[in-house]
């Protein structure tokens, strides 16, 4: 029953820290995304990869690196944390680009 | 970026009551999906929308493609207290955008 999983659960950081978020799934999907969520703000698009061995922006990338370990993986960096990358962070898998996506838990991501 | 327009931003309502939520957008999309979101959870898929036009339905919830391929509504009968919760939609044209949500509290 895992689906998307996503790591850690919660996390604070000091300006200019850096740190990676881990998200996995077990569906076999082609496709994976990371998402921030604001409040009043819906999600926004950070990263993508359509396939294993590709990656591109999405509509919020500044501040932010990707890696597409493998199918199964993809994880989003922060390389010097600021306190307007505090959010809600989903990562989220789908068998076709642009199809319907299955959300992980979300990572809550706190920057002092 | 692209706009998607959710109404309302906010509902209450008595248990037992239906309940109707519509999405527009300025662009035409390909797909439109209806999600929910449980505090401290993340988005679950509700709905799936591929064609115009298309009237698809999930227990108590029926959600309709627009002819227009602009806009779309989510309907849900007969509320009960677990329908509490934050409704997204969200739709795809050469991207995935995500509407800014309408939250639905239900009075028992």
């Amino acid at each position: 029953n895992a689906g998307v999983t996503q790591t850690p659960k919660f996390q604070v950081l000091k300006t200019g820290q850096s740190m990676t978020l881990q998200c996995a799934q077990d569906m076999n999907h082609n496709s994976m995304y990371w998402y921030r969520q604001d409040p009043g703000m819906g999600l926004r698009l950070i990263y993508y990869s359509a396939s294993e061995g590709t990656t591109d922006k999405g509509e919020v990338p500044n501040g932010y690196n990707v890696s597409r370990l493998n199918k199964r993986e993809f994880s989003l960096r922060l390389e010097s944390a600021a306190p307007s990358q505090t959010s809600v962070y989903f990562c989220a898998s789908g068998s076709d680009s642009w199809g319907a996506q299955h959300f992980g838990d979300g990572t809550r991501l706190s920057i002092l | 970026g692209q706009q998607l327009n959710q109404s309302p931003q906010s509902m209450f309502i008595q248990e037992g009551e239906d309940v109707s939520m519509n999405c527009t957008s300025s662009s035409i999309f390909n797909t439109w999906l209806w999600y929910k979101q449980d505090p401290g959870e993340g988005p679950v898929l509700l709905i799936a929308l591929y064609k115009a036009g298309e009237l698809t339905s999930n227990g108590r919830l029926t959600a309709q493609f627009g002819i227009t391929r602009k806009d779309s509504f989510l309907n849900i009968s007969a509320s009960i207290p677990s329908d509490v919760g934050i409704y997204f939609c969200a739709g795809t044209g050469n991207q995935f955008y995500f509407g800014t949500g309408t939250s639905l509290t239900v009075i028992p």
